[in-house]
C-alpha cells in the first residue's frame, strides 16, 4: 500500500526548535517529489514548498521561505519541516503530499498531518 | 503568485441535487488543476487532477471542467458522503509555485 506517514503531534514553546517527519512507504521514495501543506485552524490549505528526495532538489514558496527548512533523507525514505525558532503563529496543521506525475503532478497521496501547537 | 479564488463558499443543497463549485485563476494555469474533498478531522483527498480526470476510485457523479482561468466541479446527486470543503489547487508554474483556492464547504440544506 503506498502511504505517508507523519510524525505525531507536538506541543512547543516560542523560540523552540522542531523537525516533523512523514515517511513514505509502498513506492519509489526517490522518484517523487513530496510536498508540504499548511492548515491553520479553521483555515485553508496553503502550499509550502516542495522536495525531490532523490536529489534533494528543494522549491520554496516565497511566504515561507526562511521561515521554514525543507529537507529529505533517501536512505530512509523521509521528509521533513524543520523550524529553528518556532512562534504561535506557526500553530497548525501540517501534511506532507505526494507530487506524482501519474496525477499529472496533483498531489495523489496525503499524509495522515501533524498538529503542531506553539503556546508559551 | 497566481491567485485561485473559489466560490460561493458556503454551499446549501439538498441531499440528492447538483452542486456546481466554481474555481478562478488570476492568470491562465492551462489545465493544471486539481480539486481536493477534506472532511473534519482528515486529510485532503484528490478527487479530480488535469481538470478534468477523476482519481483513483472517485464516483462517477463528480465532474471537472474548465480550462485557463475559468474551472468548475460539478457533483452530480449528492450522496450524505459529500458534505465537506472542497480545495482548487493550481500547478502550472515551474519552478513550481503552486497555490489553493480558500474552499467551498457543501452543507446539507
Amino acid at each position: 500500500e503506498v502511504q505517508l506517514v507523519q510524525s505525531g503531534a507536538e506541543v512547543k514553546k516560542p523560540g523552540e526548535s522542531l523537525k516533523i517527519s512523514c515517511k513514505g512507504s509502498g513506492y519509489s521514495f526517490t522518484n517523487y517529489w513530496i510536498g508540504w501543506v499548511r492548515q491553520m485552524p479553521g483555515k485553508g490549505l496553503e502550499w509550502m514548498g516542495i522536495i525531490y528526495p532523490g536529489d534533494s532538489d528543494t522549491r520554496n514558496s516565497p511566504s515561507f521561505q526562511g521561515q521554514v527548512t525543507i529537507s529529505a533523507d533517501k536512505s530512509i525514505s523521509t521528509a521533513y519541516l524543520q523550524w529553528s525558532s518556532l512562534k504561535a503563529s506557526d500553530t497548525a496543521m501540517y501534511y506532507c503530499a505526494r507530487r506524482s506525475p501519474i496525477a499529472a503532478d496533483a498531489f495523489d497521496i496525503w499524509g495522515q498531518g501533524t498538529m503542531v501547537t506553539v503556546s508559551s | 503568485d497566481i491567485v485561485m479564488t473559489q466560490s460561493p463558499a458556503t454551499l446549501s443543497v439538498f441531499l440528492g441535487e447538483r452542486a456546481t463549485l466554481s474555481c478562478r485563476a488570476s492568470q491562465s494555469v492551462s489545465s493544471h488543476l486539481a480539486w481536493y474533498q477534506q472532511k473534519p478531522g482528515q486529510a485532503p483527498r484528490l478527487i479530480i487532477y488535469d481538470t478534468s480526470t477523476r482519481a483513483t476510485g472517485i464516483p462517477a457523479r463528480f465532474s471537472g471542467s474548465g480550462s485557463g482561468t475559468e474551472f468548475t466541479l460539478t457533483i452530480s446527486g449528492l450522496q450524505s458522503e459529500d458534505f465537506a470543503v472542497y480545495y482548487c489547487h493550481q500547478y502550472n508554474t515551474w519552478p513550481p509555485l503552486e497555490t489553493f483556492g480558500q474552499g467551498t464547504r457543501v452543507e446539507i440544506k
